[in-house]
């Protein structure tokens, strides 16, 4: 079946600029991840969301950055007043934490984000 | 705060050789150890897991060993191939409250010499 998808692949902004990068989960998923990937870094915990509850934000680094996520399907994340240090590669996870191999996180290709 | 520790950053190993890579906690409430296998430009994805009722699992070439006590955990790549070079990520997480998080190591990349 379908995987993860993220758009755009690849985006260039502004410093001072507004972007929103959009995740479309697996179908059937209830938890969906952002994670923010640096160049040569590991991966940092942006926020959570899992079904009607409400999301665990406390990975955002700073108040430019918020998601949301409508009903269990697609998420988007918005960084307002894009800085420099803001670029690096986003990436969005779902899983089914009612399902076999419940911890199990399918990643997308992410959004390679550059703030000139 | 780093909730996994990841050694070393990178690393070379001749075709045919082992590969290993090591990943220590802090957080005593992990009960799941995935392992995550990262190409360019793509995003990562599970290669192996485990759970600490056992102190080893092996998928192919592919191992991890667990010790509990000393909250450490490592992945061994026997005969290792050019196709493996890529990024790889330990992690562990909390089933049991139900948070489903997953905290990473910083990650190691993985280059394979013919």
């Amino acid at each position: 079946g379908a995987g993860v998808s993220q758009s755009p692949s690849n985006k260039v902004t502004e410093k001072g600029k507004d972007v929103e990068l959009r995740c479309d989960p697996i179908s059937g998923h209830t938890a969906l991840y952002w994670y923010r990937q640096r160049l040569g870094q590991g991966l940092e915990f942006l926020i959570y969301f899992q079904g009607n509850s409400a999301p665990d934000k406390s990975g955002l680094p700073s108040d430019r950055f918020s998601a949301e996520r409508t009903g269990e399907s697609v998420s988007t994340l918005t960084i307002q007043r894009t800085q420099q240090e803001d670029s690096a590669v986003y990436l969005c996870a779902s899983s089914d934490p009612e399902g076999r191999g419940n911890n199990e996180q399918f990643f997308g290709p992410g959004t390679r984000l550059t703030v000139l | 705060q780093q909730q996994v520790k990841q050694s070393p950053q990178s690393l070379i190993v001749q075709k045919g050789g082992i590969s290993i890579i090591n990943c220590a906690y802090e957080n005593t409430a992990f009960d799941y150890f995935p392992w995550y296998q990262q190409f360019p430009g793509k995003g990562p994805a599970l290669l192996i897991a485990i759970r600490p009722d056992v102190s080893e699992k092996k998928e192919g070439r592919f191992t991890i060993s667990f010790n509990k006590s000393a909250k450490q955990f490592s992945l061994h790549i026997m005969d290792s191939q050019p196709g493996d070079s890529a990024t790889y990520f330990c992690a562990g997480g909390d089933d049991q409250t139900g948070a489903n998080n997953l905290f990473f190591g910083t990650g190691t990349r993985l280059t394979v010499i013919p």
